[in-house]
C-alpha cells in the first residue's frame, strides 16, 4: 500500500539555519503531495501542497518539490526563525485510498535563539 | 466564522464509559473523516463519509461507530473505553471533484481515558 516515510527528529537548529526535512513516498497512480505543520498544542495546517510532478508549493519561505523521479517531496527553508519550531507532517493522498490522507510519522523541529 | 469544529475540545473520563465527539463544517464539503494521533503524535486516518456514505473503515476496533446524519456532520461515538483510546481525534473535511484534494482540519479533542 501508499506509504510516507520522513526523517526522523528531532532536529534542531540555531535561527537562521537553512532547514530540509526529508520525505519520500511510495504509491500506486499519482498522489498528491503535502506537508502540514502542528504547532505545540494546537492542530494541524496546511503547509504546502502540490498535486503533480514538477509542481513546486510553497508558504511562509518554506518550499518542497515534488519529484517523481526520486518520489521525494523534501521540506526546505533557507532561514528558519524560533516562531518555526513545530512538528511537520509530510503525507499523500490518492484516489485508491478515498484521498484519505496518509502521513510520515512526523518531525520536530526545534529552532533555538 | 469556524470552518472545521470539533466538541468536546477536550474529554476526560474513565474505563467502561461510552462517550461521543461531534464534528461539524460550514465549508459546504461532501466528504468528512476522523483521524486519530496517538502520544507518539503519529496520524492514522480511521473513518470516511461521502454524502453521508461510509467509504473508509480502517482497522478500528467495532467499540468506535462512526455516524454522519447530513454531510455537513460526523460524529463519533465510542463504546466501552479503554486506557488505549486516548488520543487527540481530529476531523477533517474535503469537497469531492477538488483536484489537489486539500482537507480542512478542526481544532482536535483531546480525549482522556482514566
Amino acid at each position: 500500500g501508499d506509504s510516507v516515510t520522513q526523517m526522523e527528529g528531532p532536529v534542531t537548529l540555531s535561527e537562521e539555519a537553512f532547514l530540509t526535512i526529508n520525505c519520500t513516498y511510495t504509491a500506486t497512480g499519482y498522489p498528491s503531495l503535502f506537508w502540514y505543520v502542528q504547532y505545540p498544542g494546537e492542530g494541524l495546517q496546511l503547509l504546502l501542497k502540490a498535486t503533480k510532478a514538477d509542481d513546486k508549493g510553497s508558504n511562509k519561505g518554506f518550499e518542497a518539490t515534488y519529484r517523481k523521479e526520486t518520489t521525494s517531496f523534501h521540506l526546505e527553508k533557507g532561514s528558519v526563525q524560533v516562531s518555526d519550531s513545530a512538528v511537520y507532517f509530510c503525507a499523500l493522498s490518492a484516489q485508491g485510498s478515498g484521498y484519505a490522507l496518509n502521513f510520515g510519522k512526523g518531525t520536530s523541529l526545534l529552532v533555538t535563539p | 466564522d469556524t470552518a472545521v469544529s470539533q466538541t468536546p475540545k477536550y474529554l476526560v473520563t474513565q474505563m467502561g464509559n461510552d462517550k461521543s465527539i461531534k464534528c461539524e463544517q460550514n465549508l459546504g464539503h461532501d466528504t468528512m473523516y476522523w483521524y486519530k494521533q496517538d502520544s507518539k503524535k503519529f496520524l492514522k486516518i480511521m473513518f470516511s463519509y461521502n454524502n453521508k456514505e461510509l467509504i473508509i473503515n480502517e482497522t478500528v476496533p467495532n467499540r468506535f461507530s462512526p455516524k454522519s446524519p447530513d454531510k455537513a456532520h460526523l460524529n463519533l461515538h465510542i463504546n466501552s473505553l479503554e486506557l488505549g483510546d486516548s488520543a487527540v481525534y481530529f476531523c477533517a473535511s474535503r469537497l469531492s471533484g477538488d483536484r489537489v484534494n486539500e482537507q480542512y482540519f478542526g481544532p482536535g479533542t483531546r480525549l482522556t481515558v482514566t
